[in-house]
């Protein structure tokens, strides 16, 4: 089983809203990640979990705020966020293991900020 | 430092053969290669690691050439299936959940 589960699959919310999204795996796998991508591009690193500790921050604006309470869940807080904000995020899984981890995603929430 | 990757989009007929490459200008450890269709999230299709190891299944194989720091995926006998983008991702260190870079995409388009 090789799946990774988001909700919810769309999102609409105004610039004033604090949202939330979800990620979960049950793979046993211990690095989770969030990705950002827009229209036509290649998916943007946001966050990186490795043990339920953030490991990788690319530089996100606060207005996003990561959290995993545990190693199969993943949280996207989302609050004040801007209309460039929009996008399809994505929530990956892999094995930590330095041999070069395979990264799974879920289907995706995609977000639009009015 | 994004991968580079060519051609940007390509449309082939049913049957035909394709290769997508992808280039880093940084040292690599492994290259992961992806498609993803329209509206859904990228799917995994292979990984090569550091030693130039050529792998492959069914008609899709991929090689990795760590000197140069370019990887090729080839794409034999298309189907109309494989239309999507498709998305080289990179690491360049072998740090636990290190980052991968994802490359600039090529759009292939399968007709009949």
């Amino acid at each position: 089983d090789t799946e990774v589960t988001q909700t919810p699959k769309h999102l609409v919310m105004g610039m004033t809203n604090k949202k939330s999204l979800k990620c979960e795996q049950h793979m046993g796998h211990r690095a989770m990640y969030w990705y950002k991508q827009k229209a036509k591009k290649p998916p943007e690193l946001m966050f990186v979990y490795s043990y339920e500790k953030l490991s990788i921050n690319e530089s996100v604006p606060s207005r996003f705020s990561p959290e995993c309470p545990n190693s199969s869940l993943l949280n996207l807080h989302l609050h004040a966020l801007q209309p460039e904000d929009s996008a399809l995020y994505l929530c990956a899984s892999s094995q930590d293991r330095p041999s070069g981890e395979t990264q799974y995603f879920g289907p995706g929430t995609r977000l639009l900020v009015l | 430092q994004q991968p580079v990757q060519s051609p940007q989009a390509v449309i082939l007929r049913e049957g035909e053969d394709a290769v997508i490459n992808c280039s880093s200008s940084k040292a690599l450890y492994s290259v992961h290669w992806y498609r993803q269709k329209h509206g859904e999230a990228p799917v995994f299709l292979m990984i090569l690691l550091k030693g130039g190891e050529q792998k492959g299944h069914d008609k899709i194989s991929a090689s990795f050439n760590e000197k140069k720091q370019q990887s090729s995926l080839y794409l034999t006998a298309s189907q109309l299936s494989y239309s999507g983008t498709y998305f080289c991702g990179t690491r360049g260190d072998t740090g636990t959940a290190s980052k991968l870079t994802f490359g600039t995409g090529t759009r292939l388009q399968v007709t009949l």
